[in-house]
């Protein structure tokens, strides 16, 4: 059984489109998350939920809006894309605070 | 400025060679530590956590150890199947999310 899932795992897709990614974690875990990786591997935290409720909101666009509708649940949106959005986005999930990270294999996104 | 740094940025090794990957961070009042392993197209996989200076914990060929100041992940007798980027990440006190360093990529060659 997959833990933490997310659809699609590849997206291609031109500038100025609007795109989602879906995530789901059979876990039971109250925490998720949304991480960007870039080209050079760094992982960095972009939202986090707790119980279906925003907890973190790191500098990001306007332009990305996170969807939770229930707590297995962390959708991502993302409208106008440009370039600089291709990279790799991870869904992860975790038991709560100070608690190991559960991961997604990741969607990698390329605008063209 | 980073509060996680790891060296090295990539790590070639022959089969059988042991080495270690080290993790500095620069967080007062450490909450936790965590060592996760990545395999190309994949997402990050959990190995460990550490919470005090002084504790170790094992996995098969790896152990990982925890100073005040870093943490060391070390690979005994590695094989090409360990090879992979590993990443650490810490955890600091009135945080609720774990910043992660910029991984060691680490190829084993058989």
């Amino acid at each position: 059984d997959t833990a933490v899932s997310q659809t699609p795992k590849y997206l291609v897709t031109q500038m100025g489109n609007d795109k989602s990614i879906k995530c789901e974690q059979n876990l039971g875990h109250d925490t998720m998350y949304w991480y960007k990786q870039d080209s050079k591997k760094f992982l960095k935290i972009m939202f986090s939920y707790n119980n279906k409720e925003l907890i973190i909101n790191e500098t990001v666009p306007n332009r990305f809006s996170p969807k939770s509708p229930d707590k297995a649940h962390l959708n991502l949106h993302i409208n106008s894309l440009e370039l600089g959005d291709s990279a790799v986005y991870f869904c992860a999930s975790s038991q709560g605070n100070n608690s190991p990270l559960h991961f997604g294999n990741g969607t990698r996104l390329t605008v063209t | 400025e980073d509060q996680v740094t790891q060296s090295p940025e990539a790590l070639r090794l022959q089969e059988g060679e042991s080495s270690s990957l080290n993790c500095s961070y620069t967080v007062s009042g450490l909450r936790g530590l965590f060592w996760y392993r990545q395999d190309p197209g994949k997402g990050p996989e959990f190995l460990f956590t550490l919470y005090s200076a002084g504790e170790e914990k094992e996995k098969e060929r790896l152990k990982a150890t925890l100073t005040k100041k870093e943490s060391f992940l070390h690979i005994t007798a590695p094989k090409p199947e360990d090879s992979a980027t590993y990443l650490c990440a810490v955890q600091a006190p009135g945080s609720y999310i774990p910043t992660f360093g910029r991984g060691t990529s680490l190829i084993v060659h058989p």
